[in-house]
């Protein structure tokens, strides 16, 4: 079993949506969780973290954590075309930052 | 430099040659971490370094594969005798500090390195 499970998709929505990703993970470890996007041919960079189980949110983002059943997932609100990227969970233990697999993620206009 | 940087940004080599991939880290991070990414894959833990001590370089997929760090900044990964398997896009970060991520530690990518093995 991966550390970090993610449905690849790929997701298609129309702008506008409310978009919902979602990861899995296995190992209970001291940890932060992380969610980073990716535009085509280029590098990952961080949308946000969190530790704690519960919900966090910053813009149209939100990012929710449930320890107890090993989940984390990403909100999207109010879609845009500029949102279409592959969309990667990671959770961090000591310096090691574990990824999920990616979900390609196009909205269109 | 602003952020991570890494050359060459592509590189074509023919199979059994050598390549060296070079990450230069953001100014003051003591971590530096190097990943792969298959297409279509999520990124694949390689090694991390600490200063120029890597506490962990269990995801080197072989032997053939190596990495340096030099005056707690530069890093070059190495891949001897290259396989067509090994094209990827090969990517560095770097953090202020690795043995915890929280949120004055926030790893930073580079734009990668994409390999094609011929």
């Amino acid at each position: 079993q991966k550390e970090v499970e993610q449905d690849p998709g790929p997701l298609s929505v129309p702008e506008g949506a409310i978009v919902s990703l979602n990861c899995t993970y296995s190992n209970s470890a001291f940890q932060y969780f992380m969610w980073y996007r990716q535009y085509s041919r280029k590098g990952p960079e961080l949308l946000m973290y969190t530790y704690s189980s519960g919900n966090k949110e910053d813009g149209r983002f939100t990012a929710q954590v449930d320890k107890s059943s090993k989940y984390i997932s990403l909100f999207i609100r109010d879609s845009q075309p500029s949102d279409s990227a592959t969309y990667l969970c990671a959770r961090t233990s000591y310096g090691k930052l574990t990824f999920g697999q990616g979900t390609i993620l196009t909205v269109h206009p | 430099g602003a952020g991570v940087s890494q050359s060459p940004s592509n590189k074509v080599t023919e199979k059994g040659k050598d390549v060296e991939l070079r990450c230069d880290p953001i100014s003051g991070h003591t971590a530096l971490y190097w990943y792969r990414q298959s297409l279509g894959q999520g990124l694949e833990f390689l090694i991390y370094f600490q200063g120029n001590s890597a506490p962990d370089k269990s995801g080197l997929p072989s032997d053939r594969f190596s990495a340096e760090r030099t005056g707690g900044s530069v890093s070059t990964l190495t891949i001897q005798r290259t396989q067509q398997e090994d094209s990827a896009v090969y990517l560095c970060a770097s953090s202020l500090a690795g043995d915890r991520a929280h949120s004055g530690n926030t790893i930073y990518f580079g734009e990668g390195s994409w390999l094609t093995v011929v």
